[in-house]
């Protein structure tokens, strides 16, 4: 596709139960990064992806966060039992390469989670 | 770890006016520095980045900023402000490995 995409657009849960949310990049890109943005605050950063690979995963709020990456393509980000304050827009964004994080970032449209 | 401070959550100008746009960051080592828009309804976009060459930076939109080490600053400026320029504007720095956002900074442009 012409840019990144993610989905869903809008996911509203109830409190305890497991969210995925999807991320595509744009074609070719080889680096997939993850944010988290909550209401008045700034984008705090969660993970990226080389490849398939995530070489920190220190930025993940809590062992109820994960992401994957296969086919050094789509990825998912997935949260079980959610919380209230988990309710954030997610972004996704990727980059045609990643060389020690001065690449171009091209963010999607994010997903707006509300967890009730 | 970073951290990126943007002074003025909200910045109104007059169109035609000079912007200027605060961010100020901590780092022990020479970062990457960015600057991005977010127009209303729309995705993050890149204006610009700096990574360790000309200090002075220029973007699109006519917006330009300068990297000042012993300032730990990395100020966005514009010489004349469009209606068009309203929007959020974050200011973002990297070590390498992670990366780190302001708060952000909401431009209105007054007629």
């Amino acid at each position: 596709g012409a840019g990144v995409s993610q989905s869903p657009s809008n996911k509203v849960t109830e409190k305890g139960k497991d969210v995925e949310l999807r991320c595509d990049p744009i074609s070719g890109h080889t680096a997939l990064y993850w944010y988290r943005q909550s209401l008045g605050q700034g984008l705090e950063f969660l993970i990226y992806f080389q490849g398939n690979s995530a070489p920190d995963k220190s930025g993940l709020p809590s062992d109820r966060f994960s992401a994957e990456r296969t086919g050094g393509s789509v990825s998912t980000l997935t949260i079980q039992r959610t919380q209230q304050e988990d309710s954030a827009v997610y972004l996704c964004a990727s980059s045609l390469v990643f060389t020690g994080g001065r690449d171009t970032q091209y963010f999607g449209p994010g997903t707006r989670l509300t967890v009730l | 770890a970073q951290s990126v401070t943007q002074l003025g959550s909200h910045v109104s100008v007059s169109e035609g006016a000079l912007v200027l746009l605060r961010c100020n960051y901590s780092s022990s080592v020479p970062p990457y520095l960015f600057w991005y828009v977010q127009y209303p309804n729309q995705g993050l976009q890149l204006l610009l980045k700096y990574t360790s060459a000309a200090t002075l930076v220029k973007g699109i939109n006519g917006f330009e900023a300068e990297f000042k080490k012993s300032e730990t600053s990395f100020h966005l400026t514009k010489p004349s402000a469009h209606m068009s320029d309203a929007a959020e504007y974050f200011c973002a720095v990297s070590d390498g490995n992670q990366f780190y956002f302001g708060t952000g900074t909401s431009l209105t442009v007054i007629p």
